[in-house]
């Protein structure tokens, strides 16, 4: 089955611009999330998706950053504006459901630099 | 709050030795875990994960990894180590009390030919 698709996979910005992402996870996958991983770290989670409703984006700062997942299933990320501590790499995973036992398929991620 | 600890920034092996990637975990309830693998400019690869059942649990690749409950840890080991298997590692734990995955920081593994 093909897998967790992102686009772009690279993008630089200058602050205070704004940039997008696209996500589209695996066929029939219920659930969608979306992760920052700055280098150094591990990812983290910024919002999960059931379907096309949020169900958790505690950690995203809504200040700047918003999610949409239409129709249930494509998704995008968008920031505006951007700050240089915005430079990472943003992952989108998918699983069949939001259970605990199961795990999450990652795509490839996109590296934004913002300059 | 759950959290995730991998001590070794970097781990070093010879190609053919043993190798083991180290983790603890703090969380409230059950614990969830879960390993996963990351080759540069790819996403996190799955390898294996502890649900509930027999502590020594097997998965992709050759490696399994062994809950210990009492010691909070749940290491990754392969008995012998290839070349490609030099990726970074992470460890992550779910808790039954906090549906989020929490990741370590990661552990670049090394193996020399």
């Amino acid at each position: 089955e093909a897998g967790v698709a992102q686009s772009p996979r690279y993008k630089i910005i200058e602050k205070r611009q704004s940039v997008a992402f696209w996500c589209n996870p695996i066929s029939g996958h219920a659930t969608l999330y979306w992760y920052q991983q700055i280098l150094g770290q591990g990812p983290k989670l910024l919002i999960q998706f059931q379907n096309n409703g949020v169900v958790d984006d505690s950690q995203l700062p809504k200040d700047r950053f918003s999610a949409e997942r239409l129709k249930g299933v494509d998704s995008t990320l968008k920031i505006q504006p951007a700050k240089l501590e915005d430079s990472a790499v943003y992952l989108c995973a998918s699983s069949t459901r939001d259970s605990l036992s199961y795990e999450q398929y990652f795509g490839p991620g996109t590296r934004l630099t913002v300059t | 709050a759950q959290s995730v600890a991998q001590p070794e920034d970097q781990v070093n092996v010879a190609e053919g030795n043993p190798l083991t990637v180290k983790c603890t975990y703090s969380v409230s309830g059950n614990p969830y875990l879960f390993w996963y693998v990351q080759y540069p400019n790819r996403g996190l690869q799955f390898l294996l994960k502890y649900i509930t059942g027999d502590n020594l649990v097997k998965g992709s690749y050759g490696f399994e990894a062994e809950f210990n409950k009492s010691q909070t840890s749940f290491h990754l080991k392969k008995p012998s180590a290839l070349v490609s298997d030099s990726a970074l590692y992470f460890c992550a734990v779910r808790g039954d009390l906090d549906y989020k995955l929490s990741f370590g920081a990661g552990t670049t593994v090394t193996v020399r030919a």
